[in-house]
């Protein structure tokens, strides 16, 4: 079946532009996570959705970062006015359990790699 | 804050012999760690689950300790194959509110033929 899809896969932009990035979780699953990965590190996590509502988004750097889940299935994440330092690829999972704890752990999409200007 | 330590630097391991990779953690034990792999330009795939009161699982030729008086889990690779190379992941899940994982810096495993 389908995996998580994310698009786009690459997207460059200027400093101080809005970007947004999309996320196509697995059918049925209700929790989805957005992580950030910078090269040589592990991911980061941003935020973490329980069908439409931010259950956690105490990693998210700043208030310039914002992610929605409006019908429980895709999610956007959207950063304004983006800074250099926002340069990573962000990763999208989901999973049909609380981070994953009926045993099958998180589903990664591919990632969207961001690069800023 | 939960800190967790893989070795960054590459892990060479030469066909057939058994691959073993560390990860330490301070501070409180998680409810249950995770590994993943991941391969360049991909995202982490999942491979191994383990519960705070399980001491090992297993899963073909994988197999996971942890080991909560060392704040350690091992992972290791038996009967190595070069396509076994790739990044290996840990993660942590704390319980409670904070849901997303946290993850160690990974370290890169290179199985030589």
């Amino acid at each position: 079946g389908a995996g998580v899809s994310q698009t786009p896969s690459n997207k460059v932009t200027e400093k101080g532009k809005y970007v947004e990035l999309r996320c196509d979780p697995i059918s049925g699953h209700t929790a989805l996570y957005w992580y950030r990965q910078s090269l040589g590190q592990g991911p980061e996590f941003l935020i973490y959705f329980q069908g439409t509502g931010a259950a956690d988004d105490s990693g998210l750097p700043n208030d310039r970062f914002f992610a929605v889940r409006p019908e429980g299935s895709v999610s956007t994440l959207k950063i304004q006015r983006t800074e250099r330092g926002d340069s990573a690829v962000y990763l999208c999972a989901s999973s049909s359990g609380v981070s994953g704890t009926s045993g099958g752990g998180q589903f990664f999409g591919p990632g969207t790699r961001l690069t800023v200007l | 804050s939960q800190k967790i330590e893989q070795n960054s630097e590459a892990l060479n391991i030469q066909e057939g012999k058994t691959a073993t990779l560390t990860c330490n953690y301070t501070n409180y034990s998680p409810a249950y760690l995770q590994w993943y792999r991941q391969d360049p330009g991909r995202g982490p795939v999942f491979l191994l689950l383990i519960r705070e009161n399980e001491k090992e699982k297993r899963k073909e030729r994988l197999k996971v300790t942890f080991d909560t008086t060392l704040k350690q889990s091992l992972f290791h690779i038996t009967a190595s194959q070069p396509a076994d190379s790739a990044t290996y992941l840990c993660a942590f899940y704390s319980g409670g509110g904070a849901d997303g994982l946290t993850f160690g810096k990974g370290t890169h495993l290179i199985i030589q033929p």
